[in-house]
């Protein structure tokens, strides 16, 4: 256990609906960053907050995506109208910032849109 | 996108024989980092390694970097049927997010 929680860490869901994911980062750290990563393929960079700012997002975060981190505490990624190409694992980081500094992972949350 | 590449992609060996896994990179990094994911789950860090350092170790992990060739290899000696896993590494610039290669599955047989 990292200490980063994701929940769920399953979710199956139709075409067409949103879906919600949530994080919860080691409470000191105030980077937290989400990663997809499909089948066979390393994690891909979607986007990352510093605190509740979003600093950077990925070309793959389609504006369908949209990830939010109010408090400086958790955060949650939401899909709107969900696509078969969605499904994926959804994976949360966080690390304490200053960078070359380690990034610790949660579990993951496993998405299938059918 | 992707990094760069591991290399293998797959590599199976009895319990006890060293596993040596590479990585090639395309850009300047500050860091590079390796972690593993057991199937289905979250990704474990193992080794940080910065752009000055060549060569660094953490129990049976031994890490080198080579930035002149964008290389770094990973070495697990007297591997165990518990390092079964995937095997990433992770490159680091001034953006502080991670680019992943694709990884190497390593098979550990008792």
């Amino acid at each position: 256990d990292t200490g980063v929680s994701q929940n769920p860490r399953h979710k199956i869901t139709k075409r067409g609906q949103n879906v919600t994911f949530r994080c919860d980062p080691i409470s000191e750290h105030n980077r937290l960053y989400w990663y997809r990563q499909t089948l066979g393929q390393g994690p891909e960079f979607l986007t990352y907050f510093q605190n509740e700012a979003q600093l950077e997002k990925s070309r793959l975060l389609s504006d369908r995506f949209s990830a939010e981190r109010p408090k400086g505490s958790f955060s949650t990624l939401e899909i709107q109208r969900t696509e078969q190409g969605d499904s994926a694992m959804y994976l949360c980081a966080s690390e304490q910032s200053t960078g070359n500094t380690e990034a610790f992972f949660g579990q993951g949350t496993r998405l299938t849109v059918v | 996108s992707q990094q760069g590449e591991e290399d293998p992609q797959a590599l199976s060996i009895q319990e006890g024989e060293n596993a040596t896994m590479n990585c090639s990179y395309k850009t300047s990094i500050n860091n590079l980092q390796w972690y593993r994911q057991n199937s289905g789950r979250g990704l474990v860090h193992l080794i940080l390694i910065r752009s000055n350092e060549r060569e660094k170790h953490s129990g049976r992990l031994r890490v080198t970097l080579d930035t002149s060739k964008k290389s770094s290899s990973l070495l697990i000696t007297a591997s165990r049927a518990a390092d079964t896993a995937s095997y990433f590494c992770a490159t680091g610039y001034n953006t502080d997010k991670l680019i992943f290669g694709t990884g190497t599955r390593l098979q550990v047989f008792p």
